[in-house]
């Protein structure tokens, strides 16, 4: 069983269009993450969120928003997408912030 | 930004423990040391993490100087499936974000 999924596991797709990340995980995590990984493999955090509510917004434009339906799911939703987006993007989750971080497999955006 | 430095690549013989050396002078009094790796096109995973004292578990042990100031992540018996990109990352338990720098590359080769 897969304990953090993603979908799509790639994603392509032209400037401009908005297009959603969706992430679950079944570990019965109460905090889950978004990270994103560019082009020189820097991996940075983007989002967490608590119990559905957000803890952390690293300054990422308001063209990407997070929307948590429950504690087992996090999906990203970009909009008007650019060439800078394209990147991978991973979800995470842990229980409490206090535990390790388990991400999933990832999903790799690519811009046209 | 990353608070650690780390060698940007490192090679092991397979069979041999791979010592993994990572400097965090800046470290604070209530920052834990943690290891992930990610190997390739995957999502980082896990190995360890400690305040001071020297830990293991099934994937590897840690070493921590007496400071705190640098520490060694030891693969006792690395395999060619350990070749990844390491990170040491410091952080407050309960810090909510992971911060990742470079990492190094490691290639077990055989």
């Amino acid at each position: 069983d897969t304990a953090v999924s993603q979908t799509p596991k790639y994603l392509v797709t032209q400037m401009g269009n908005d297009k959603s990340i969706k992430c679950e995980q079944n570990l019965g995590h109460d905090t889950m993450y978004w990270y994103k990984q560019d082009s020189k493999k820097f991996l940075k955090i983007m989002f967490s969120y608590n119990n559905k509510e957000l803890i952390i917004n690293e300054t990422v434009p308001n063209r990407f928003s997070p929307k948590s339906p429950d504690k087992a799911h996090l999906n990203l939703h970009i909009n008007s997408l650019e060439l800078g987006d394209s990147a991978v993007y991973f979800c995470a989750s842990s229980q409490g912030s206090q535990r390790e971080q388990f991400f999933g497999p990832g999903t790799r955006l690519t811009v046209l | 930004d990353a608070k650690t430095t780390q060698p940007p690549s490192m090679d092991c013989a397979e069979g041999r423990a791979a010592n993994l050396p990572c400097n965090h002078s800046t470290i604070s009094g209530n920052e834990y040391v943690y290891w992930y790796r990610q190997i390739h096109s995957q999502g980082p995973q896990y190995i360890i993490h400690g305040l001071k004292n020297n830990e293991t578990n099934e994937m590897a042990s840690l070493i921590i100087t007496e400071d705190r100031k640098s520490s060694t992540l030891i693969l006792p018996h690395a395999t060619l499936r350990d070749t990844a990109v390491y990170y040491c990352i410091v952080s407050v338990l309960g810090a909510q974000k992971l911060v990742f720098g470079q990492g190094t590359r490691l290639t077990i080769n055989p």
